[in-house]
């Protein structure tokens, strides 16, 4: 049962334009949030996050918002450039593991962002 | 970059042999991670690590293993690698300056087991 779900496999948007890209949880136990880009042969990047006591985050054209009462959140990319293309991933932090203060990032299964020139 | 690097970075091995794979960072995080990604899984959380010589399990650890005897070095051992450990494999860090928030991925490994 996947605690994380991002529900649209794929996304194209024009150049320009706003991306907005989707995600819903099931567990309210989760507290942070974070969205990861992810480009073909590479690693995840860390993109984004917010805390569950915020509705709403900004970094440059990349604005996170997580409403609570329906357990969604959702990136917003204003304008989408070429290079905003690439995998992006939902993810969420439980709270501390069972061992040392750890925490784990349950994932969603990403959208394919596609801009298209 | 948050100084976190990967080997190999392609495997190809056969089912029954054991397989390790490196994750190796050099900025002195307490936490490190593996993951593997499947397509329609997303990430998911093999074992992690909260110290020198303290590990413990996540939520796919059946047919893998950890040591961490180094700060800097977490290893991930497939003992006798199967099939269905055909995956690519990340390994991450947090928790440098007490933050353990957001966790920093490495490059990947590529592993097929035929």
């Amino acid at each position: 049962d996947q605690q994380v779900k991002q529900n649209s496999p794929s996304l194209s948007v024009q150049e320009g334009r706003i991306s907005i890209l989707n995600c819903d949880y099931t567990n309210s136990m989760f507290d942070y949030f974070l969205w990861y880009k992810k480009y073909p042969a590479e690693g995840p990047t860390f993109l984004i996050s917010i805390s569950s006591i915020k509705d709403k985050n900004e970094d440059g054209r990349f604005t996170v918002f997580l409403n609570k009462s329906a357990k969604h959140l959702s990136l917003h990319i204003v304008p989408s450039q070429p290079g905003d293309s690439a995998v992006y991933f939902c993810a969420a932090l439980t709270q501390k593991l069972s061992s040392g203060s750890a925490r784990q990032l349950t994932f969603g299964s990403g959208t394919q962002l596609t801009v298209l020139p | 970059d948050a100084g976190i690097t990967q080997s190999p970075r392609h495997k190809v091995t056969e089912t029954g042999t054991p397989v390790t794979l490196r994750c190796h960072q050099t900025e002195n995080h307490r936490y490190m991670y593996w993951y593997r990604q499947d397509p329609g899984h997303g990430l998911r959380l093999i074992h992690y690590s909260y110290g020198v010589k303290d590990t413990d399990k996540g939520e796919v650890s059946d047919g893998y293993s950890v040591s961490r005897s180094k700060t800097e070095d977490f290893l991930l051992t497939l003992e006798s690698a199967t099939s269905s450990q055909t995956s690519v494999y990340f390994c991450a860090i947090s928790g440098l300056a007490g933050l353990n928030n957001e966790q920093f991925f490495g490059p990947g490994t590529r592993l097929t087991v035929l």
